[in-house]
């Protein structure tokens, strides 16, 4: 497509709850992001891929949060067990070229608002 | 501590004044800055970006400006619009850290008719 899709726009969550979260980059991007955003706030980074190897997961709050990407294209956010804190827009963004020489914007999918009651 | 603070939780104009948005950091080492429009329910949308040895950039009606010494950056929009409301967000993209981008709190543009 051409841009980026996330899946599914809305998600309700029961507290405890695993939730799948998709993204489709745009076709041929190297780089893959996941953020968290938090009302009235800017996204905060979770984790990166560079193709399939996720090069840096330094933002992923707890290890209730895991991300992959197998092929190097889409990518699925897990988190186990959710709370309450984890209610948020997840925003996945890709980017054409690779770690270290992005001079260009990432595109961002319209993100998915994941409610945990 | 490290901090991006976008000065304005809100910034209400009149159509076809200048907006002008302000982006403060400290404690950072920038490679470049960008900036995004984000529209609610939206992901952020690019606009512009600013290389740390750039002093101004340009974009039709934007114009962005970046001193490294003052840690502060300029976001401008000449001839403002009704459709130019949004929340404008502020990234910095790191010499420390090549893989990804920390974004501002953001600004939220009303312009008025």
């Amino acid at each position: 497509g051409a841009g980026v899709s996330q899946s599914p726009r809305y998600k309700v969550a029961k507290r405890g709850q695993d939730v799948a979260l998709r993204c489709d980059p745009i076709s041929g991007h190297v780089s893959l992001f996941w953020y968290q955003q938090a009302l009235g706030q800017g996204p905060e980074f979770l984790t990166y891929f560079q193709n399939e190897a996720q090069l840096d997961k330094s933002g992923l709050p707890s290890d209730r949060f895991f991300a992959e990407r197998p092929e190097g294209s889409v990518s699925t956010l897990k988190i186990q067990r959710t709370q309450q804190e984890d209610s948020a827009v997840y925003l996945c963004a890709s980017s054409l070229v690779g770690q270290g020489t992005a001079n260009y914007g990432y595109t961002f999918g319209s993100g998915t608002r994941l409610t945990v009651v | 501590s490290q901090k991006i603070e976008q000065n304005s939780e809100a910034l209400n104009i009149q159509e076809g004044k200048t907006a002008t948005l302000t982006c403060n950091y400290t404690n950072y080492s920038p490679a470049y800055l960008q900036w995004y429009r984000q529209d609610p329910g939206r992901g952020p949308v690019f606009l512009l970006l600013i290389r740390e040895n750039e002093k101004e950039k340009r974009k039709e009606r934007l114009k962005v400006t970046f001193d490294t010494t003052l840690k502060q950056s300029l976001f401008h929009i000449t001839a403002s619009q009704p459709a130019d409301s949004a929340t404008y967000l502020c990234a910095l993209y790191l010499w420390s850290s090549a893989s990804k981008i920390i974004f501002g709190s953001g600004t939220r543009l009303s312009i008025r008719p």
